[in-house]
C-alpha cells in the first residue's frame, strides 16, 4: 500500500539553526500538507501546497517557515532559525484531490535545544 | 477550526462494538464529516468520511443523522489495537486542498 514517508524520524538541533524536514508524498497525489503537534497538544495545520505554490497557510506558518517541492518526489519544510517552541512532531500529508482523504506520514520529532 | 463536539474519553470491551458520537450542529450543506484516529504519537490515520449517506468500509461504519447535526463512528468488533484518540472533523473542500483542523478528539480505551 502506498504511504507517505518522512525523514529523519528524529532530529535534534541547536536553537537558531536551520532545519529541513523531508517528505516523500504518495506518488500520484497533487496536494501536500504539513502539520505539527506539540507534545500533549492538538494536531495543528501549518500549510498546504498545490501546483507548486502555497495554497493556504495558518497563523503558525510565519516567515521562519518555508516549503518547497524541489523535484518530482520530495516535499520539504524548512525552519530558518529554530526556537525552543518549535520542538514538536511534524507530520507531512498528501491527498489526490480536494474531496479525498489525506494520508499522513509517521512524523519527524524535532527537538530544539 | 474544528466545529465538532466529542466526549473526551470512552471505554469499550474488547470484541464489542465501539460507538463514538460526534455533534456538528452547525454543519453546512457542503461540509463532509471525516474521522481520523491517532495511535500514541503516530501520524493520524484516515478511517472514513461521508456527506449525508451512511458509509461503511473495512475499518468502520459512519452513521450520519438525517439532519446531519450529528454522526456516530462504529468500530464493529473493537480490539486492543483500536485504543487511540479519534477525531471527528467537518470540512468543506476548497481549491486549496483538504486541510483538516483537529480538535481534542475522544480517547478510546479498549479493555481486555
Amino acid at each position: 500500500e502506498p504511504e507517505v514517508t518522512q525523514t529523519p524520524s528524529h532530529q535534534v538541533t541547536q536553537m537558531g539553526q536551520e532545519v529541513i524536514l523531508r517528505c516523500v508524498p504518495i506518488s500520484n497525489h497533487l496536494y501536500f500538507y504539513w502539520y505539527r503537534q506539540i507534545l500533549g497538544q492538538k494536531v495543528e495545520f501549518l500549510v498546504s501546497f498545490y501546483n507548486n505554490e502555497i495554497s493556504e497557510k495558518s497563523e503558525i506558518f510565519d516567515d521562519q517557515f518555508s516549503v518547497e517541492r524541489p523535484d518530482g518526489s520530495n516535499f520539504t519544510l524548512k525552519i530558518r532559525s529554530t526556537k525552543l517552541e518549535d520542538s514538536a512532531m511534524y507530520f507531512c500529508a498528501s491527498s489526490s484531490g480536494t474531496y479525498t482523504e489525506a494520508f499522513f506520514g509517521q512524523g519527524t520529532r524535532l527537538t530544539v535545544v | 477550526d474544528a466545529k465538532t463536539t466529542q466526549p473526551p474519553s470512552m471505554d469499550c470491551a474488547e470484541g464489542r462494538a465501539a460507538n463514538l458520537p460526534c455533534n456538528h450542529s452547525t454543519i453546512s450543506g457542503n461540509e463532509y464529516v471525516y474521522w481520523y484516529r491517532q495511535i500514541h504519537s503516530q501520524g493520524p490515520q484516515y478511517i472514513i468520511h461521508g456527506l449525508k449517506n451512511n458509509e461503511t468500509n473495512e475499518m468502520a461504519s459512519l452513521i450520519i443523522t438525517e439532519d446531519r447535526k450529528s454522526s456516530t463512528l462504529i468500530l464493529p468488533h473493537a480490539t486492543l489495537r483500536d485504543t487511540a484518540v479519534y477525531y471527528c472533523i467537518v470540512r468543506v473542500a476548497t481549491y486549496a486542498g483538504n486541510q483538516f483542523y483537529f480538535g481534542t478528539g475522544t480517547s478510546l480505551t479498549v479493555i481486555p
